[in-house]
């Protein structure tokens, strides 16, 4: 099946800092991938949908300011959490949708577990 | 605004039994997914429903679907301890423009006892 990477799977950081994370597709091209976080012992909340070439779509309550989402090219999305704050500290998922496929499955990276302390 | 509602949310079950559990959602939707998640770890698929009628089975996991209800089933059978995880559902809707928008359940976390 197809294989979505992040990295780093893990980060510690102080708080005020940013943080980019990286979200992969390394043997497919996705124009659509997506951007959720979990806090612990929660769901997967979708923080926003990025597109390929085109501005994210932000769901709401979510800060297009501080979670910055690019998606410069057909494998690669980053997200980065500018002054970072405690509240902050979460599990962040990334996944994508084969482009030009059926889109029948989201396809999820390993996570990334961001602290801020 | 689609919800989707899994019960149980807890479940503790002794090896060997069997038990059904509930994905209920409150909009038109015909495609339903099933996710596994272990502690730290991320989603990891196990169903993918596209259809009224739809029936899956994996090992000792069987996933079903009935649009008209609007309710999917993942039924174990003689569970092992390494069933042990949080079972997703997530749905995604029926809307204009094709959009991907997958909504999840709050997930149930299944412990399975030797």
């Amino acid at each position: 099946g197809a294989v979505v990477s992040q990295h780093p799977s893990r980060v510690i950081c102080k708080s005020g800092t940013s943080v980019k994370i990286e979200c992969r597709s390394l043997d497919f091209q996705a124009t659509t991938m997506f951007w959720y976080r979990q806090f612990p012992k929660q769901s997967l909340m979708l923080m926003a949908t990025s597109n390929e070439g085109s501005k994210a779509t932000y769901e709401q309550g979510v800060e297009k300011d501080k979670f910055l989402i690019n998606h410069a090219s057909l494998t690669l999305s980053t997200l980065t959490v500018t002054s970072a704050h405690p509240e902050d500290s979460s599990f962040y998922i990334c996944s994508a949708i084969v482009a030009g496929g059926s889109q029948e499955t989201q396809y999820f990276g390993p996570g990334t577990r961001l602290l801020v302390l | 605004e689609l919800k989707v509602e899994q019960n149980p949310l807890f479940l503790s079950m002794q090896e060997g039994k069997n038990y059904t559990i509930y994905c209920n959602y409150s909009t038109t939707s015909d495609r339903l997914y099933w996710y596994r998640q272990d502690p730290g770890k991320s989603l990891e698929s196990l169903f993918v429903l596209l259809s009224n009628g739809a029936v899956k089975q994996e090992g000792r996991l069987m996933a079903s679907l009935d649009t008209k209800a609007r309710l999917s089933t993942l039924h174990i059978t003689a569970a092992v301890h390494d069933l042990s995880a949080t079972y997703f559902c997530a749905v995604l809707p029926k809307l204009q423009g094709g959009s991907e928008k997958l909504v999840f359940g709050k997930g149930m976390k299944l412990t399975v006892n030797p």
